[in-house]
């Protein structure tokens, strides 16, 4: 089946550590995004890539860090100058181009500091 | 700069009553998204609209795009405990390519 896989589900940070979260999608879709939700809140964009080897920031990219090496991998770093990380962290997909394509999100992973 | 917000927030409904929730842009949409989530899943691509003044249906899910092509809703016809999740509705970023700005969501729950 064709999907977007994010893992782990639940990843827990200690202070002063760098943790990456993974997101591979065979969708063989152009575009690739990552979003971060807290609590009865909405998604807020942290950085897209709309083709490989190229990203830009969302709103909220502070203390955050991506990479694009490959189409179907866009894993997000959480560093340690990310304050706040507990939250749910979502990664999509779509085939890019222009606002009119839907995306298409993984399961999730669940940020927590120990 | 732009922003999407939904009202209500929150809604409580008893099965079998209807349901609605706006979402206003402060800017004028190419387009319109919404997405259903479910309690602690992920975002699902329900519809999409277009057109000024566009209404689609999804058996009992009315979608409408208002003619200025600021706002749209969603309403639900005589809920179903299935219906209980957060919707959003969500427009794409002034020159932003194919970038979406999510709405703050409205969070429905169904008694029954």
């Amino acid at each position: 089946d064709g999907g977007i896989t994010q893992s782990p589900k639940y990843l827990f940070r200690k202070e002063g550590q760098n943790v990456t979260l993974s997101c591979e999608q065979n969708l063989n879709h152009d575009a690739m995004y990552w979003y971060r939700q807290d609590p009865g809140q909405g998604l807020r964009l942290i950085y897209y890539s709309q083709i490989v080897n190229d990203f830009q920031k969302g709103d909220i990219a502070e203390g955050y860090s991506v990479s694009r090496e490959k189409k179907e991998s866009f894993p997000l770093t959480v560093t340690s100058a990310q304050k706040n990380p507990t939250a749910f962290y979502l990664c999509a997909s779509s085939t890019g181009g222009t606002s009119y394509q839907p995306q298409h999100f993984g399961d999730g992973t669940r940020l927590s500091i120990l | 700069g732009q922003q999407v917000m939904q009202i209500p927030q929150y809604q409580h409904v008893q099965e079998g009553e209807d349901f609605t929730t706006y979402c206003n842009s402060s800017t004028t949409l190419s387009n319109i998204q919404w997405y259903k989530q479910r309690p602690g899943g992920h975002p699902v691509f329900l519809i999409q609209l277009v057109k000024s003044g566009e209404v689609k249906k999804q058996k009992r899910l009315t979608f409408q795009f208002g003619e200025a092509k600021k706002n749209s809703s969603l309403h639900i016809t005589a809920t179903q405990t299935t219906d209980v999740g957060t919707y959003f509705c969500a427009g794409p970023l002034t020159g932003g390519g194919n970038k979406l700005t999510f709405g703050t969501g409205t969070q429905l729950k169904v008694e029954l």
